[in-house]
Parts: C-alpha cells; sequence; structure tokens
C-alpha cells in the first residue's frame, strides 16, 4: 500500500538531547513537508522540500533540521535549541511540483515528550 | 497576513442532526482550500479540495462549498462515525507552497 510512515509514534527527550523523527513515503511524491501541531492551535510548518538536496524553511523552523538525501525520505532533527519542543509532530508530502493538484497527504505522526 | 478561522470551536449532535462547519478566510488570491478530518492522536485525512466561489464537492454525507470569503461543510444526517476535528487549510497565489490552517472543529456525534 503506498502511504507516509513516521517513527517512532512515541519519542521521549531528556533536556540537551537531539532527537530525529523519521519520515519515508512511497507515493513517488517530490515534495514534503514538516509540521507542528499544538493543541488549541492550527499546524505549524516548520521546513519543506520541493525537491532532493533542497529546502525550505518555514514559520518556525528555529531549533529544528531537516535533510532531503532521497525523495522518499525527509526526517526531521529536533535540537536542544527548541526551547519548547513537546508536540505532535506532521509529515506530509504533495504529488509533482507542477501538478495542478496541491493536497497535502499527512503521515500518522510523531508525538514527541520532553522529560 | 493569512489567516483562516474556523467556527465553532466545537460542536455536538444528535446522530441524524443536519449542520454546518464554517471556515472563514482572508487570503492574497486563493490557490486552493482544503478540507481534513483528523481523529485523535492521528495524523490529517484529505476530504477536500475547493479551488473557485461556487464550488462544491460531495463525499457520503460530506459537503464542501466555497464563496470568496468562506468555505462551509455540511454535514447530512450525521453518524457517531463522523466525530472527528475538521480542519480547513488555504493555500495562497504565488508559488506558495504554505497552508496555512485553522485551528479546527471538533464534532462529536451522539447515538
Amino acid at each position: 500500500d503506498g502511504g507516509i510512515t513516521q517513527s517512532p509514534k512515541y519519542l521521549f527527550r531528556k533536556e540537551g538531547q537531539n532527537v530525529t523523527l523519521s519520515c519515508e513515503q512511497n507515493l513517488n511524491h517530490d515534495a514534503m513537508y514538516w509540521y507542528r501541531q499544538d493543541p488549541g492551535q492550527g499546524l505549524r510548518l516548520i521546513y519543506y522540500s520541493q525537491i532532493v538536496n533542497d529546502f525550505q524553511k518555514g514559520d518556525i523552523a528555529e531549533g529544528y533540521s531537516v535533510s532531503r538525501e532521497k525523495k522518499e525520505s525527509f526526517p526531521l532533527t529536533v535540537t536542544s535549541a527548541q526551547k519548547n519542543p513537546t508536540a505532535f509532530y506532521l509529515c506530509a508530502s504533495r504529488a509533482d511540483r507542477y501538478s495542478s493538484y496541491n493536497e497535502q497527504f499527512f503521515g500518522p505522526g510523531t508525538r514527541l515528550t520532553v522529560l | 497576513e493569512d489567516q483562516v478561522t474556523q467556527s465553532p470551536e466545537a460542536l455536538r449532535l444528535q446522530e441524524g442532526e443536519s449542520s454546518s462547519l464554517n471556515c472563514s478566510y482572508t487570503v492574497s488570491g486563493l490557490r486552493g482550500l482544503f478540507w481534513y478530518r483528523q481523529d485523535p492522536g492521528k495524523g490529517p485525512e484529505f476530504l477536500f479540495t475547493l479551488y473557485s466561489a461556487g464550488e462544491e464537492k460531495e463525499k457520503e454525507r460530506l459537503k464542501a462549498t466555497l464563496t470568496k470569503k468562506e468555505s462551509f461543510l455540511h454535514i447530512t444526517a450525521p453518524k457517531p462515525e463522523d466525530s472527528a476535528t475538521y480542519l480547513c487549510a488555504v493555500q495562497a497565489k504565488g508559488g506558495s507552497e504554505k497552508l496555512v490552517f485553522g485551528k479546527g472543529t471538533k464534532l462529536t456525534v451522539n447515538p
């Protein structure tokens, strides 16, 4: 089945640690995205990538880093510089960057908790 | 600045009681408006994309409509399994990849 997978489902981080969240898609989509969801707030864009080896900052990129070495994979690292990382992290992808279909499809999410 | 406001924040219905959810938006040229359904602890599930005023799309008990300032998600004869949070998002013209999301409407359908 085609889709987006995120791992782990739950992640616990100690203060000062960097952690990496995995996102893989087998939809052959060009564009991939990372969002953060906090209670009572809309989803906020962290980073996005429209093509391999290229990515752009979103609205809340501080304290996060990404890489896009393969079309299928877009891992997100939450660094110790992110002061309030506890949140639900969602990865999404979209088909062809030149497609007229703009909908993004989401993975199941990773819940990160800082201990 | 592009903005999306959804109302009400929460809605409780009896099974079979039809209603509508509202999504008001301000955007510098609309490229697309998107509706998603999100169950607790899960990622959003795509429902509809609307591109221009007057457009309507349907899926089972759901119907989405679009005007120049707002979109409605009409739910006809809802069932308990329709209980979820419904999210609205807009994308502006001009090559932006960004979706601006509202905070969502939490729908509860009681049997």
